[in-house]
Order: C-alpha cells, then sequence, then structure tokens
C-alpha cells in the first residue's frame, strides 16, 4: 500500500506568489495533519482535520495560510501571498480513526521562497 | 500548551556505544510517541508507549515510559551509523493532536 503521498517535493518561488501544496493520505485513514518543519522552531502543528472536517487550525500561522480537504483522499495547504519567513519543510501525516496518535507522515515539500 | 523538552538536543558518538536520550514534561500524556527522521524524509514511527511504566524493546532500542506517564527515555545499545537522524519523541492527550519535541540529533560515526 502506497504511503501517504506529497506534491510537489520541492518548490522554489518569489515572495508574492501563491504556493499550493497537494497531500493524499493513506486510504482508510480518518485523520490529517499538516506540519510545518523549521530548524528555528521544529515539528509545529499547523492544522488537521478527521472525517475531512478542520478540528483545530489554531496553529495556521495567519490569514495568509488556508487548508482543505474536499474529500477523503486529497488535501491542500494554501499560502497566498508567500514571504521567505514561509520557506519550511511541509509534512502532511495521516492516522488511522482509532489511533489518532500513530501519525504516518509523508515525504515533505521543501518550499523555499525568494 | 503542552511542552516536551528532548535532551540532549546533540549528540555524536562512536560506534558500538551506548546512549540514552530523554523526553520530559509537566504534563500527563495518555501515550507517547518515538519517531526517527532521516535527511530529506519525513519522520517514521519507531513505537508507541502507553501505560505508565512500561519499557518496550525494538532490537537494539529500548523505550520506557515514566510511572506518571509524563516522561519517556529512549536508550540504543551498541549504535551504530545507521542509527544516525533526528529522533523526535510525542505526547498525545487524547484531544486527536499530538505535541512534538524538538528532537535529539544523533550522529554514530564508523
Amino acid at each position: 500500500d502506497a504511503g501517504v503521498i506529497q506534491s510537489p517535493r520541492h518548490e522554489v518561488t518569489e515572495m508574492g506568489q501563491e504556493v499550493t501544496l497537494r497531500c493524499k493520505p493513506i486510504s482508510g485513514h480518518d485523520y490529517l495533519f499538516w506540519y510545518r518543519q523549521t530548524m528555528m522552531r521544529g515539528l509545529e502543528l499547523l492544522i488537521y482535520f478527521n472525517n475531512n472536517v478542520p478540528i483545530d487550525d489554531s496553529g495556521m500561522p495567519e490569514d495568509r495560510f488556508s487548508a482543505k480537504m474536499p474529500n477523503a483522499s486529497f488535501s491542500t495547504l494554501k499560502i497566498q501571498p508567500s514571504e521567505p519567513r514561509d520557506s519550511a519543510v511541509y509534512f502532511c501525516a495521516s492516522s488511522l480513526p482509532t489511533r489518532s496518535e500513530t501519525q504516518y507522515f509523508g515525504p515533505g515539500t521543501r518550499l523555499l521562497v525568494l | 500548551t503542552q511542552l516536551l523538552e528532548q535532551s540532549p538536543q546533540f549528540l555524536s558518538i562512536q560506534e558500538g556505544e551506548n546512549l540514552t536520550v530523554y523526553c520530559n514534561s509537566s504534563s500527563v500524556f495518555s501515550s507517547l510517541q518515538w519517531y526517527r527522521q532521516e535527511p530529506g524524509e519525513g519522520p517514521v514511527l519507531l513505537v508507541t508507549v502507553v501505560t505508565g511504566g512500561e519499557v518496550k524493546k525494538l532490537k537494539r532500542l529500548t523505550f520506557q515510559f515514566g510511572d506518571a506517564r509524563k516522561d519517556s527515555s529512549l536508550h540504543i545499545t551498541a549504535a551504530q551509523p545507521g542509527d544516525t537522524g533526528l529522533y523526535l519523541c510525542a505526547g498525545d492527550t487524547n484531544a486527536g493532536k499530538s505535541t512534538f519535541g524538538d528532537g535529539t540529533t544523533l550522529t554514530v560515526k564508523p
């Protein structure tokens, strides 16, 4: 079974541009998490969904960030407009409905905003 | 906000040595996970501990959950270069999300 799939793996963009990160969770997993990882702040939870519904978005930095999960097999994280301080590795993770603490991570999207 | 503190932050040892890394909090967790992350990849789950005082072994790795479920340790015996990576602990409060520590970066030199 394929693991969590993220695209693109790498993204380089200029400040002010819109960035869309994509995630396909493991089939059958009801929880989906978006994280951001930087050297300075470590791994930060941005938002998570349960059954396609956003449960906690308190980690979303500001209004420039938005996330959607239109169906059980797809989620997006959008940054508009992007800023250099958004440069980081963004991970998507998913977990089973009864074991939300056991998360399976994707390979991440490495974002560089110039 | 629950805070998980990991120590040491960095650890560099020779192949064959033993080591222990720690994960501490003032909060009680319903379960605690240990992950290992290699460069350019996402974290990979190593183990979940649930019961206070629980000890789990995974080959050369031994994980312990504190009696009060506030802290945990990871002990590696006879470390190998393949053990190199970032070790992250994460605590779950039954609220559906986990809190991650900042990690211990381990380098095992051949």
